[in-house]
């Protein structure tokens, strides 16, 4: 079963990096995923898509503060140079055959 | 640029049908398929499935067969959902999300369906 495990919260101080986790469960370490950004009593944008090599491509006017990385079946969001604006809830995403299936979701605290 | 842009915020009651539109501009409609995505107060993103732009041919997740429903119309580059029997429990914000190669890349805004007596 396809399924993307994430943590609930995070945190980090203004200015510091953030690294947020997404797991793929067992079987589906090559998939590509996504991540969105909603931020409070906003929709979800869309920030990247991420390759399980750790390409990816960015949604339109993404900062270059963030990017992605992949290690096995692990797909990673880095923040940088945090703002406050960067707080907010993450989900990643994945698709498979006539299915799609978010994380719970991440819930980023700037400090 | 490419944009989605849904109809206004719902107030029904129980028992009561909802349409709810999400519009499309910025691209060729029917290149792009569409998905539904439900985030319930407080909790987080939900897939409901999603409609074939070229076929009309829907394709719903499960816990969203029966009641909802998936259209178009390709003339006004427009996608429906229309939830009937409406509970509580369907109490939401109701997305409409355009999927390129899977991933969801632009969102429309949004509409907050509210079911209540």
């Amino acid at each position: 079963q396809l399924v993307l495990t994430q943590s609930p919260s995070a945190s980090a101080s203004l200015g510091a990096s953030v690294k947020l986790t997404c797991t793929l469960s067992s079987g589906h370490s090559s998939y590509a995923i996504a991540w969105h950004q909603q931020q409070p009593e906003k929709g979800p944008r869309y920030l990247m898509k991420l390759n399980s090599d750790g390409s990816h491509n960015k949604g339109d006017g993404i900062p270059d503060r963030f990017s992605g990385s992949s290690s096995g079946a692990e797909r990673y969001l880095t923040i940088s140079s945090l703002q406050s604006e960067d707080e907010a809830d993450y989900y990643c995403q994945t698709w498979g055959t006539g299915i799609v299936v978010f994380g719970g979701g991440t819930k980023l605290t700037v400090l | 640029q490419v944009q989605l842009v849904q109809s206004g915020s719902e107030l029904k009651k129980p028992g009561a049908s909802v349409k709810v539109s999400c519009k499309a501009s910025g691209y060729t409609f029917t290149s792009y398929a569409m998905s539904w995505v439900r985030q319930a107060p407080g909790q987080g993103l939900e897939w409901m499935g999603w409609i074939n732009t070229n076929t009309g041919n829907p394709t719903y997740a499960q816990g969203f067969t029966g009641r909802f429903v998936f259209s178009l119309d390709t003339s006004v580059s427009t996608a429906y959902l229309q939830i009937s029997s409406l509970k509580a429990g369907d109490t939401a914000v109701y997305y409409c999300a355009r999927p390129t190669s899977g991933d969801l890349d632009y969102w429309g805004q949004g509409t907050l369906v509210t079911v209540s007596s």
